[in-house]
């Protein structure tokens, strides 16, 4: 089965640092890789995935990822962080043909 | 932009009793997903729905529960002689024509089982 791995629970990172987010992957063929984010009350948002392609994917809100495949890695990335970024990030692999199998979640805290 | 809708936002029910959760997906989307999120735990796959059908379906789906797509608009899922465990958030989600095209949540259905 295809699983993605978020080895963090929190995160935390000063407003205006750069900030990533780990996702490790393991799947047999091609991924197809999501990352979501939730906030407090709501339902989950996409903010960019990777089909194929471009190693670094953009996304919304200044979100980027990079695609890794020899280190089986999609970390999400901000080169400035917001204090309103501050949420529950969820990175997610496709499973055949459609269902979402989603990691923990990584809990983002971004300090004025 | 279009959203996807749940209601009610907050459930609660008896153990044993039946309830529905609806969901209004985005109007042109042709996969349908359910999915729920235990209080502190990950978000968890129950079954997709496409072509009037269920496609697939994780082992959590099992016989007390079920989906519909009763009209154009509307696709709702039933969960028979509910338990305690069935307490969680349920979200909907619609995708569009392609499968691996993203999913688009809605904020959910609180379920409190007492």
């Amino acid at each position: 089965a295809q699983s993605v791995a978020q080895p963090e629970d929190q995160v935390n990172v000063a407003e205006g640092n750069p900030l990533t987010v780990k996702c490790t992957y393991s799947v047999s063929g091609n991924p197809y890789l999501f990352w979501y984010v939730q906030y407090p009350n709501r339902g989950l948002q996409f903010l960019l995935k990777y089909i194929t392609g471009d190693n670094l994917v953009k996304g919304s809100y200044g979100f980027e990822a990079e695609f890794n495949k020899s280190q089986t890695s999609f970390h999400l990335k901000k080169p400035s962080a917001l204090v309103s970024d501050s949420a529950l990030y969820f990175c997610a692999v496709r499973e055949v043909p459609s269902a979402l199998n989603f990691g923990k979640g990584t809990s983002l805290l971004v300090t004025p | 932009e279009p959203e996807v809708t749940q209601t009610p936002s907050h459930q609660v029910t008896q153990m044993g009793q039946e309830v529905i959760l609806r969901c209004v997906p985005i109007s042109n989307h042709l996969y349908f997903y359910w999915y729920r999120q235990i209080l502190g735990q990950k978000v968890e796959f129950l079954v997709s729905f496409y072509n009037n059908e269920i496609s697939e379906k994780s082992e959590i789906f099992d016989d007390q529960f079920s989906v519909e797509r009763p009209d154009g608009s509307n696709f709702t899922l039933k969960i028979r002689s509910t338990k305690l465990e069935d307490s969680a958030m349920y979200f909907c989600a619609s995708g569009g024509s392609e499968s691996n095209q993203p999913q688009h949540f809605g904020d959910g259905t609180r379920l409190s089982i007492l």
